[in-house]
């Protein structure tokens, strides 16, 4: 069975610091996918990774992605009050390619003044 | 282009009766999951279905739940004789084949 795991699952920064969330999966992956989840509200997709060593940036996010380590990372850089949101890492495998999406934990992440 | 559409946004049922939920994919996705997140907790996958067909329902309880998507109208995920462990967001995507699924807006569902 596919695992996906974040850390750290609770986030609390200061606004202007840099900070990592780590997204760990257990077997081969297709894509990995980066959404944000405002409290109430649905999902918004962030970012797609598809291959070994994809780097994608938007803003003071970026994220990456290790097919070999089986690792991704969301990096934060300069955080901002708007950034507060749970972020989630999630996982399309080969085998159910096109069929379904393995969640993390979710990263819940507050930046404070 | 409209987004995924789902409706209603909440509702509230009583312990014994039956949810419907509904789901509208964007336009040209003919590709429908559903995914239930329960508070504080990430989202778990349920269903996939295209028009007329289930390709996936591994994630589906065995009892009181089932989901279709007829060749017209939107996809249903129906919860018979609701219990309150079934009170969570229940999020559906769509997706063209094998691309990235965009999310609606979820149906907040209370059972009392």
């Amino acid at each position: 069975e596919l695992k996906v795991e974040q850390n750290p699952l609770f986030l609390s920064m200061q606004e202007g610091k840099n900070y990592t969330i780590y997204c760990n999966y257990s077997t081969t992956s297709d894509r990995l996918y980066w959404y944000r989840q405002d409290p109430g509200k649905s999902l918004e997709s962030l970012f797609v990774l598809l291959s070994n060593g994809a780097v994608k940036q938007e803003g003071r996010l970026m994220a990456s992605l290790d097919t070999k380590a089986r690792l991704s990372t969301l990096h934060i850089t300069a955080a901002v009050h708007d950034l507060s949101a749970t972020y989630f890492c999630a996982v399309d495998t080969v085998e159910t390619s096109g069929s379904r999406l393995t969640f993390g934990e979710g990263t819940q992440l507050t930046v404070n003044p | 282009n409209a987004g995924v559409m789902q409706n209603p946004r909440h509702l509230v049922r009583r312990r014994g009766q039956e949810a419907r939920l509904r789901c509208s994919p964007m336009k040209g996705h003919s590709h429908v999951y559903w995914y239930r997140q329960l508070p504080e907790e990430g989202l778990k996958f349920m269903v996939y279905l295209q028009k007329e067909n289930i390709i996936d329902e591994s994630g589906m309880p065995k009892e009181r739940f089932s989901a279709e998507f007829p060749k017209e109208g939107p996809s249903i995920l129906r919860i018979q004789q609701v219990v309150r462990g079934d009170s969570a967001a229940y999020f559906c995507a769509s997706s063209p084949r094998g691309q990235t699924q965009y999310f609606g807006p979820g149906t907040r569902l209370l059972v009392l």
